[in-house]
């Protein structure tokens, strides 16, 4: 079945510093989505990629939908402390029309 | 309030006991999901309801797991007999819409379960 793998699994930065962290796919998907997780919550929506090669901003973060389409890439700049938390990844689960499959996460922490 | 609303936010049980998880979804959201998360694991698809759709169960582990959903609304996860490695946090995620790239998931903060 389909599968999302995520690296790295987890980071330990100095905060001013830049992140990088992936998402793979063993298949095609249309669309990529980035949720941050925080401890005690819900995950919430960071930025969705619906088109191959598609670079798209939000504040300090970018994700690239990867020209293969089967990789995503969410960068983080200038990090500070309140981006510590999870990082998933997602994307169209083949199951059922409308569903989404979850990458296992990049846990980010940031020494102030 | 205006997000999704999960109760409880834990539950501490003893093996062999059911418990019933309940979620409120967004006022007019006709998707509801049910994900679990396991200690330092991802979100694992339960269920998926669609409107008046069939649920997608495909990925329920056991048939100790069920959910209904009554009138469209809310939602309620049951686990029969529970175990110990049923032990962790069940979100739930509601979304207006059926195509993903419309709509975005909106999860509840989660509930806590614990198996004794």
């Amino acid at each position: 079945g389909q599968q999302l793998n995520q690296s790295p699994q987890s980071m330990f930065i100095q905060e001013g510093e830049d992140v990088s962290m992936n998402c793979t796919s063993s298949s095609i998907f249309n669309t990529w989505l980035w949720y941050k997780q925080e401890p005690g919550e819900g995950p919430v929506l960071l930025i969705a990629l619906y088109k191959a090669g598609e670079l798209t901003s939000n504040g300090r973060l970018t994700a690239q939908f990867g020209i293969t389409r089967k990789d995503s890439f969410l960068n983080i700049s200038a990090s500070i402390p309140s981006d510590v938390g999870i990082y998933f990844c997602a994307g169209p689960y083949g199951g059922s029309q409308g569903n989404l499959i979850f990458g296992k996460g990049t846990k980010l922490s940031v020494k102030p | 309030g205006a997000g999704v609303s999960q109760s409880p936010s834990n539950k501490v049980t003893e093996k062999g006991k059911d418990v019933e998880l309940r979620c409120d979804p967004i006022s007019g959201h006709t998707a509801l999901y049910w994900y679990r998360q396991s200690l330092g694991q991802g979100l694992e698809f339960l269920i998926y309801f669609q409107g008046n759709s069939a649920p997608d169960k495909s990925g329920l582990p056991s048939d100790r797991f069920s959910a209904e959903r009554t009138g469209g609304s809310v939602s309620t996860l049951t686990i029969q007999r529970t175990q110990q490695e049923d032990s962790a946090v069940y979100l739930c995620a509601s979304r207006p819409g059926r195509a993903t790239y419309n709509s975005p998931l909106h999860f509840g903060n989660g509930t806590r379960l614990t198996v004794t």
